[in-house]
């Protein structure tokens, strides 16, 4: 069963906008992970945040973390073409990483 | 550069042909996973090897199996496949299996079943 889901599955902007993605999940969680995933392709780790941070940065994206609310945003700041992909938040429970279902991202030129 | 090679990236095979995925990395991490990915699904864990042992997830059927010879080489079995076995295969690594620890992914197998 998934421990995340990802909201919205589908998200169209034009280059330029800021894009943002949210993660819930259930149970109580020592870190969260989110991974992006180019068509036909493995996925590539982007950020870990663990649950005593609340936001954290890396370039353009940052992301933030609700433990209270169970929940976790991504935001792409000033998106590019090359960031369409489809992006994924993860936890771990019993060892393993579990998969939220994606955003699918589109950035238009 | 260290990384995660999968072999082939396209495979075709027919119903029932035996078919043999695989993995090899440089980062000489000690657990390798094999995920299955269908068409705007997450990905699904198959199985994973933490150094030599195996660990097969409840609900993977006995048709997938896998052979870990050394840290570098996975190997995915699927004994006779199905056309519901059609799938992105993903192969990933990491050192260790706690929760901050990052799984390096490969490019992926695409698998055709005709």
């Amino acid at each position: 069963s998934q421990q995340g889901e990802e909201d919205p599955q589908a998200l169209s902007i034009q280059e330029g906008e800021n894009a943002t993605m949210n993660c819930s999940y259930k149970t109580s969680i020592n870190n969260l992970q989110w991974y992006r995933q180019n068509s036909g392709r493995g996925l590539v780790h982007l950020i870990l945040i663990r649950s005593n941070e609340r936001e954290k940065h890396s370039g353009r994206l940052r992301v933030t973390l609700d433990t209270s609310k169970k929940s976790s945003s991504l935001l792409i700041t000033a998106s590019r073409a090359a960031d369409t992909a489809s992006y994924f938040c993860a936890t771990v429970r019993a060892q393993k990483l579990v998969f939220g279902q994606g955003t699918r991202l589109t950035i238009n030129p | 550069d260290a990384m995660v090679i999968q072999n082939p990236r396209y495979q075709v095979t027919q119903f029932g042909k035996p078919v043999t995925l695989s993995c090899s990395q440089t980062l000489n991490h000690n657990v390798m996973y094999w995920y299955q990915q269908k068409s705007s699904q997450a990905p699904k864990l198959l199985f994973h090897y933490y150094d030599k042992d195996f660990n097969n997830e409840a609900d993977t059927p006995d048709n997938f199996q896998s052979r870990r010879p050394n840290t570098s080489f996975c190997f995915l079995d699927i004994r006779s496949p199905g056309l519901g076995d059609a799938a992105m295969y993903l192969c990933a690594t990491s050192q260790g299996t706690q929760s901050y620890n990052e799984q390096f992914f490969g490019p992926g197998t695409r698998l055709t079943v005709l």
